[in-house]
């Protein structure tokens, strides 16, 4: 299984709403990350966890939230977002064990989109 | 700000035909790698190239890099209406407890007319 799933593919959320993203890969990764792609941009990485502990966060704002439950899942808590924060979300993984490099694998994304 | 910068932006050709797409990056870079996105989806890997590498192929595809230069090129040969997509070049950086964050350039629009 090389697959990045996740789940929805698409959201519509109001300004005031909870809700949550979710990704999940069953290839024995240890490295998991989010990104955020704008139309015609690139994705631009969010937050990087290792081992299930938080190693990277690009000064995201704390209307996201992430959480690495166990090494197969990482959520994206969304609170309180603005209109500007509809975007592409992708997870992607990685082995997490290779000494120089690593590719990413990366699920189909999750559009979202804030009313 | 991005690491790399693709050109072009759009590039429009005929099925058969070569496709070359160039990437320039700012800073010494650990490795280099090429992602393909058909409209809309994820992200596939397409290959990495090493940064002592000055060539690597896989099947259609020609990466070569110049250290010097701060570039590398992806070359698609023998183009199918398929390969249309944007393609990404990325560097990568070590992030700790064997993370690696990747850099995107702004990507090169390809489409391959039948």
């Amino acid at each position: 299984d090389t697959e990045v799933t996740q789940t929805p593919k698409h959201l519509v959320m109001g300004m005031t709403n909870k809700k949550s993203l979710k990704c999940e890969q069953h290839m024995g990764h240890r490295a998991m990350y989010w990104y955020k792609q704008k139309a015609k941009k690139p994705p631009e990485l969010m937050f990087v966890y290792s081992y299930e502990k938080l190693s990277i966060n690009e000064s995201v704002p704390s209307r996201f939230s992430p959480e690495c439950p166990n090494s197969s899942l990482l959520n994206l808590h969304l609170h309180a977002l603005q209109p500007e924060d509809s975007a592409l979300y992708l997870c992607a993984s990685s082995q997490g064990s290779l000494p120089n490099t690593d590719t990413q694998y990366f699920g189909p994304g999750t559009r979202l989109t804030v009313l | 700000s991005q690491q790399g910068e693709e050109d072009p932006q759009a590039l429009s050709i005929q099925e058969g035909e070569n496709a070359t797409m160039n990437c320039s990056y700012k800073t010494s870079i650990n490795n280099l790698q090429w992602y393909r996105q058909n409209s809309g989806r994820g992200l596939v890997h397409l290959i990495l190239i090493r940064s002592n590498e000055r060539e690597k192929h896989s099947g259609r595809l020609r990466v070569t890099l110049d250290t010097s230069k701060k570039s590398s090129s992806l070359l698609i040969t023998a183009s199918r209406a398929a390969d249309t997509a944007s393609y990404f070049c990325a560097t990568d950086k070590n992030s700790g407890a064997g993370s690696y964050q990747l850099t995107f350039g702004k990507g090169t629009k390809l489409s391959v007319i039948p």
